[in-house]
């Protein structure tokens, strides 16, 4: 099956930018789809198609892909930016719904 | 405003059984596909079904960890997504959210644009 690889934790600084990646086997040949969620939350789709941002997702939120690696980007991070972020495609024998084991992103 | 809600989950002994619902409302539900989602205590997201937009003869998939013991459904008339929960066994412990699926009309899951608050289920003797 597919594996998508994402560190477990990333820390950032208020105001400064995060970047949260998601490995895969050629995962630039394919769609990357990301998720916030706070604690207690459900998931909030907050980048979709690599580099589209739903309404009312802040600008601040963006994506790309290329290769082997997604990168979800988060400009002048906040502390409302806590959360675990998880990426997801679809798996390339399957073509089922992949996830990564999502990344807890921590604003010092 | 779009939304999903969860209910039926709740403590259930291992080989047992279960239904959860997802009442939909903000929306056409007959042209959305449908997803149930899961997250096991601590853990990541696992897919685990779809199906498409019809109330019969729809497409649907499962994952293969619930494959044989789950079954999804669907009634357009009630805005209701189902998910009859069989065989059920300690490893199925998690909150189980509904999310609908962003391409109206399709037959395969995309991403999913709405969730619900989840319902937690706990498999435990």
């Amino acid at each position: 099956s597919y594996v998508l690889t994402q560190p477990p934790s990333v820390s950032v600084a208020p105001g400064k930018t995060a970047r949260i990646t998601c490995g895969g086997n050629n995962i630039g040949s394919k769609s990357v789809h990301w998720y916030q969620q706070k604690p207690g939350q459900a998931p909030v789709l907050v980048i979709y198609y690599d580099k589209d941002r739903p309404s009312g997702i802040p600008e601040r939120f963006s994506g790309s892909n290329s290769g082997n690696t997604a990168t979800l980007t988060i400009s002048r991070v906040e502390a409302g930016d806590e959360a675990d972020y998880f990426c997801h495609v679809l798996g390339t024998s399957s073509g089922l719904p992949v996830f990564g084991g999502g990344t807890e992103l921590s604003v010092l | 405003e779009v939304q999903l809600v969860e209910s039926g989950g709740g403590l259930v002994q291992p080989g047992g059984s279960l239904r959860l619902s997802c009442a939909a409302s903000g929306f056409t539900f007959s042209t959305y596909p449908m997803n149930w989602v899961r997250q096991a205590p601590g853990k990541g997201l696992e897919w685990i079904s779809y199906i498409s937009t019809a109330s019969t003869g729809s497409t649907i998939y499962y994952a293969d960890s619930v494959k044989g013991r789950f079954t999804i459904s669907r009634d357009n008339a009630k805005n209701s997504l189902y998910l009859q929960m069989d065989s059920l066994r300690a490893e199925d412990t998690a909150v189980y959210y509904c999310a609908r699926d962003y391409y109206t009309g399709g037959y395969s899951p995309s991403v999913f644009d709405y969730w619900g608050q989840g319902t937690l289920v706990t498999v435990s003797s």
